[in-house]
């Protein structure tokens, strides 16, 4: 497709449900990254792959998200027993090489919230 | 994580006036970028600085990258009623995964 798509846009879950939140970046993007933006504020980033490996993980608030990109193109965010807190805009960007300074692409989000 | 800080948080403005908003940082960066968010929607990059002293224009948009490597502005002239949105600066340190730090962003309202 012509730019960074995510599904779905919006998820509704119970607390203690697991999630899954889908990203297809544009293609031959080697880099993809997620970050998280709670309302009113700034992303903040979660997680970064070049091609099928996941190299920084260190923004993932805790091991009940897992994030992961197994062919190098399509890459799925999974959080487990979800709870309030994260309730959040979950957004998925690429870019062609990952450098510094290049554009990074951003997707329209995942809405979720958490009941 | 690093704060970066932009000011103002909130602006109304008549269309046809000049905007002007900043971002500030503790930390030093390698890149600073701007991006506009509209509703539903992702960033969108609108201008990307790379040295330090850089004033870099696009269109109606000029935007500074500091001497200090800690600050940036953003400017916008002759504001039109599209420019409503969500203008968030982020840094860039250059090294491992370039990730972007954003800032709390300023939300603009522009007034026809």
């Amino acid at each position: 497709g012509a730019g960074v798509s995510q599904s779905p846009r919006y998820k509704v879950a119970k607390r203690g449900q697991d999630v899954a939140l889908r990203c297809d970046p544009i293609s031959g993007h080697v880099s993809l990254f997620w970050y998280q933006q709670a309302l009113g504020q700034g992303p903040e980033f979660l997680t970064y792959f070049q091609n099928e490996a996941q190299l920084d993980k260190s923004g993932l608030p805790s091991d009940r998200f897992f994030a992961e990109r197994p062919e190098g193109s399509v890459s799925t965010l999974k959080i487990q027993r979800t709870q309030k807190e994260d309730s959040a805009v979950y957004l998925c960007a690429s870019s062609l090489g990952g450098g510094q300074g290049e554009t990074q692409y951003f997707g329209p989000g995942t809405r979720l919230l958490v009941l | 994580g690093q704060q970066l800080n932009q000011s103002p948080q909130s602006m109304f403005i008549q269309e046809g006036e000049d905007v002007s908003m900043n971002c500030t940082s503790s930390s030093i960066f390698n890149t600073w970028l701007w991006y506009k968010q509209d509703p539903g929607e992702g960033p969108v990059l609108l201008i990307a600085l790379y040295k330090a002293g850089e004033l870099t224009s696009n269109g109606r948009l000029t935007a500074q990258f500091g001497i200090t490597r800690k600050d940036s502005f953003l400017n916008i002239s002759a504001s039109i009623p599209s420019d409503v949105g969500i203008y968030f600066c982020a840094g860039q340190f250059g090294t491992g995964a370039n990730n972007l730090f954003f800032g709390t962003g300023t939300r603009l309202t522009v007034i026809p």
